[in-house]
């Protein structure tokens, strides 16, 4: 299963554009990258999924280089309710060729006004 | 609405009495999934269904055991609580039938206590 590595933390401000790099040196060539967000006391929640180049949606964007070693989640224009621990996931594909949810240590994004 | 619910939010037990939390889902997906999230930690996946299929990971405790009666509902089992299981329990689903990962669905949680 391929390890992740995150920051531990970030401080961004209200407004400004928040990039969260995750490592993932050992991604096989079936594993998708995929990113959760966590708020104290909820469970996770999906984010956004990419497999190559640049994947966009209405909160988030994914940018994953040719050689898909490293991803970066971009946040635009955060505000203080992104104050959330952000997860990166990858490796899905289990020994029995199964998928598992498995997560890594998250980053903690702390937004002041 | 709610799609994975997990009863009850917060469970206080005694130390070593049996306990067990539940999670129903709507959404009729294939996978559930038990995570334990301890304080300031990553949630740590317990053990899976695919289908009837039960995919225990290789460091869960033998106290800790699972049950999914049928596609919408899976129960956690601690069969002997100690003061290291007080954690947040996790139930998430999933649709997995092809090669593409789908989203994760993940209820809000249960707290146990253990006194």
């Amino acid at each position: 299963l391929a390890k992740t590595t995150q920051p531990i933390s970030m401080d961004s401000y209200e407004g400004q554009e928040v990039n969260i790099t995750c490592s993932h040196n050992n991604i096989a060539t079936n594993d998708y990258i995929t990113w959760y967000q966590q708020f104290p006391s909820q469970g996770p929640r999906f984010i956004i999924q990419g497999y190559k180049t640049k994947v966009t949606n209405e909160v988030a964007s994914l940018f994953i280089p040719a050689d898909r070693k490293s991803s970066t989640l971009s946040l635009p224009r955060v505000s203080l309710s992104d104050t959330a621990v952000y997860y990166c996931l990858v490796g899905f594909h289990m020994d029995t060729g199964r998928r598992a949810l498995t997560f890594g240590s998250g980053t903690r994004l702390q937004v002041q006004p | 609405d709610a799609m994975v619910i997990q009863n009850p939010r917060y469970q206080v037990t005694q130390f070593g009495k049996p306990v067990t939390l539940s999670c129903s889902q709507t959404l009729n997906h294939n996978v559930m999934y038990w995570y334990q999230q301890k304080s300031s930690q990553a949630p740590k996946l317990l053990f899976h269904y695919y289908d009837k299929d039960f995919n225990n990971e290789a460091d869960t405790p033998d106290n800790f055991q699972s049950r999914r009666p049928n596609t919408s509902f899976c129960f956690l089992d601690i069969r002997s609580p100690g003061l290291g299981d007080a954690a947040m329990y996790l139930c998430a689903t999933s649709r997995d039938e092809g090669p593409t990962p789908t989203e994760a669905f993940f209820g809000q949680g249960t707290r146990l206590t253990v006194v």
